[in-house]
């Protein structure tokens, strides 16, 4: 089955950059999402179309693609930020990434 | 305030059904695709299965297909999840989403409905 896979973990000092791979065979063939869960809360989508930024999200979230990598960079990292991070493929059928936990240290 | 609200989530038997539903709200819920996502406790994110506008069109994950069936009441602002034949792997949280206005990615997101398979 197809699968997307992420770092398990990323740890980042405050005011850092941290970054978040997503890698998996035909990922090119389609756009990448990435969203952001925090305990207990239902996911948001933090950027979408590979590198767009939805309406309200913070200017430290931006995405880009290479080939069949996708990363999710997230520069001068708050606390706000400490989260678990999905990527998704969208194109049938839908299948997100393992998932990061990003830890503000 | 867009919105979406799930209920129907409960403890079931295995080889029990379950109906799921999604109440929408803030949008005009006949123009957007609707998805939904399912989380086991402590563990990652799985597409389910999505819905187009009309509701004439429907696509499931391997996991699920064949036993669930998801619908739409545009008349109501309403999502459908029936889920038949429900395995003890069925257990998570199930969530509703809507393809955000771009055309790309899911936003926004309900609060979840917790479904748990056991005997």
């Amino acid at each position: 089955s197809y699968e997307l896979t992420q770092p398990p973990s990323v740890s980042v000092s405050p005011g850092q950059t941290a970054t978040i791979t997503c890698s998996g065979d035909n990922l090119g063939d389609s756009y990448t999402c990435w969203y952001q869960q925090k305990p207990g809360r239902s996911p948001v989508l933090v950027i979408y179309k590979d590198d767009k930024r939805p309406s309200g999200i913070s200017e430290r979230f931006s995405g880009s693609t290479s080939g069949n990598t996708a990363t999710l960079t997230i520069s001068g990292t708050q606390a706000v930020d400490e989260a678990d991070y999905y990527c998704q493929g969208w194109n049938r059928p839908y299948v997100f990434g393992s998932g990061t936990k990003v830890t503000v240290l | 305030e867009e919105q979406l609200m799930e209920s129907g989530g409960g403890l079931v038997q295995p080889g029990g059904s379950l109906r799921l539903s999604c109440a929408a709200s803030g949008f005009t819920f006949v123009n957007f695709w609707m998805h939904w996502v399912r989380q086991v406790p402590g563990k990652g994110l799985a597409w389910v299965a999505h819905v187009n506008s009309d509701g004439s069109s429907t696509f499931y994950a391997d996991a699920v297909k064949g036993r669930f069936t998801l619908s739409r009441d545009n008349s109501k602002n309403m999502v459908y999840l029936q889920m038949n034949s429900l395995r003890v792997d069925d257990t998570a949280v199930y969530f509703c989403s809507r393809v955000h206005s771009s055309g790309w990615g899911l936003d926004p997101w309900g609060q979840g409905t917790l479904v748990t398979v056991s005997s």
